[in-house]
């Protein structure tokens, strides 16, 4: 069973606040995904990677920074948290991409206070 | 805008009745997955149909894909109270370089 971890599971923090979400994956997959999910909006893409020191910018990267410092390790990197970052994040992964399934964590909720 | 949609925000059931949540999408695709979410979990995957499949079938789920209209289909079977959660669609397509696109959802209540 493929295994993405989140943490934390929740974070609350004021604007202005740095805050780093961790995901790991253990399934060996190449490739990761930051998505945030809103009420209306669905899943939206922030950043993604195709392995360890790539990046790739998604449909909403501002505000947003990202590192994949291993195959397994992706981080979502929010310098200067604004109120209108409050959201639920998922990380994923998948071995081949796009049109293959993607596996997800459990989600951070982050509020922004 | 966005590429893939479900048709409905919201529908309930009675345990044992079927139901079908349906999805629009608005380019070309290689594959669309059906993806389902429950409260407090992240999506998981249920079903995967390419763009060169018309049906695929899943236990209590079925999924039709119909290039030429652009839509999708999830149907269930002999629903049960834990299949209560949001049906989302996403599509694998190119819109300047390739994305899977995922639908808003359509939250399915399965009432006792």
């Amino acid at each position: 069973e493929a295994a993405v971890t989140q943490s934390p599971r929740n974070k609350v923090t004021v604007t202005g606040g740095n805050v780093t979400l961790s995901c790991r994956q253990t399934n060996s997959h190449n490739y990761m995904y930051w998505y945030r999910q809103d009420t209306g909006h669905g899943l939206r893409l922030i950043h993604y990677s195709y392995g360890a020191g790539n990046l790739q910018i998604g449909d909403v990267p501002d505000g947003y920074k990202a590192t994949r410092t291993t195959q397994e390790d992706f981080f979502l990197l929010l310098e200067l948290a604004s109120p209108s970052q409050t959201s639920l994040y998922f990380c994923a992964s998948t071995a081949g991409g796009w049109a293959e399934t993607l596996y997800f964590g459990s989600g951070t909720r982050l509020t922004v206070l | 805008s966005q590429l893939a949609e479900e048709n409905l925000w919201a529908l309930s059931v009675h345990e044992g009745e079927s139901v079908t949540v349906n999805c629009s999408y608005k380019t070309s695709i290689t594959a669309l997955q059906w993806y389902r979410q429950k409260s407090g979990e992240g999506p998981a995957q249920l079903i995967l149909i390419r763009s060169n499949e018309r049906e695929k079938r899943n236990g209590r789920l079925r999924a039709t894909l119909d290039t030429s209209s652009q839509s999708s289909s999830l149907s269930i079977t002999a629903t049960r109270c834990e299949d209560t959660a949001v049906y989302f669609c996403a599509t694998a397509a190119s819109s300047g370089s390739w994305q899977l696109i995922f639908g808003s959802g359509t939250q399915l209540t399965v009432m006792p």
